[in-house]
């Protein structure tokens, strides 16, 4: 399995409090992707980066932001939680554009 | 934007069936295509991934097959086990940074 690790693997928060997902890899990747997964809406990309400091949006980005300050680590970020952020998040890492993407065990998120 | 659709959303089988799961999408200007296992409450495995330029691709009981020009991808289970029961997801990159679009999965219960 890829050495994809995802913290914390559950959270529970209130509205309006900051929250920092983190996902950590040490298969030396290039490409880092964020997905949330729904009930009936399946998985959708958040946000994801194609090197150290070089990031981009998703589909689903609004309330999110993400760094990467270095290859192995890319943080979620949501400024202020609200009850539509309620989701399991999952990390995904790819080596390049062609190859496999490599999923991480998922961030299960809970706004009160 | 590409879409990608799995029909149907669940299926149920006795042990021993051979067993095709589809998965079709709208643009096939695609360079590959990815199967993947989830498990309850669990991250995604994956199981395949198919070039485009390759029409097959096996591993173990697995097989997938990749028809760009229709826009059509299967997974073929040979002599299903009650372990086979899962979420199964398909995905294809989309845009410049390989965004995976996925479909909402076929959930199959294999039963003894």
């Amino acid at each position: 399995d890829a050495g994809i690790t995802q913290s914390p693997r559950h959270k529970v928060t209130e509205t309006g409090t900051p929250v920092t997902l983190r996902c950590h890899q040490t298969e030396n990747h290039r490409y880092m992707y964020w997905y949330r997964q729904d009930p009936g809406h399946g998985l959708r990309l958040i946000h994801y980066s194609y090197g150290v400091k070089d990031t981009d949006k998703g589909e689903v980005s609004d309330g999110y932001s993400v760094s990467r300050s270095k290859t192995e680590d890319f943080l979620l970020t949501l400024e202020s939680a609200t009850s539509s952020q309620t989701s399991v998040y999952f990390c995904a890492i790819s080596e390049s554009l062609v190859n496999e993407q490599f999923f991480g065990p998922g961030t299960r998120l809970t706004v009160l | 934007k590409q879409e990608v659709t799995q029909i149907p959303a669940a299926l149920s089988v006795p042990e021993g069936e051979n067993l095709v799961l589809n998965c079709s999408f709208t643009d096939s200007a695609i360079y590959n295509l990815q199967w993947f296992r989830q498990d309850p409450g669990k991250g995604l495995t994956s199981l395949l991934l198919i070039q485009s330029s390759q029409r097959e691709q096996t591993s173990g009981r697995l097989n997938a097959s990749l028809d760009k020009s229709s826009g059509r991808s299967t997974l073929y289970i040979a002599a299903s086990q009650p372990g086979d029961s899962a979420t199964y997801l398909c995905a294809v990159p989309t845009g410049a940074n390989s965004k995976l679009t996925f479909g909402k999965g076929i959930t199959l219960s294999v039963r003894p």
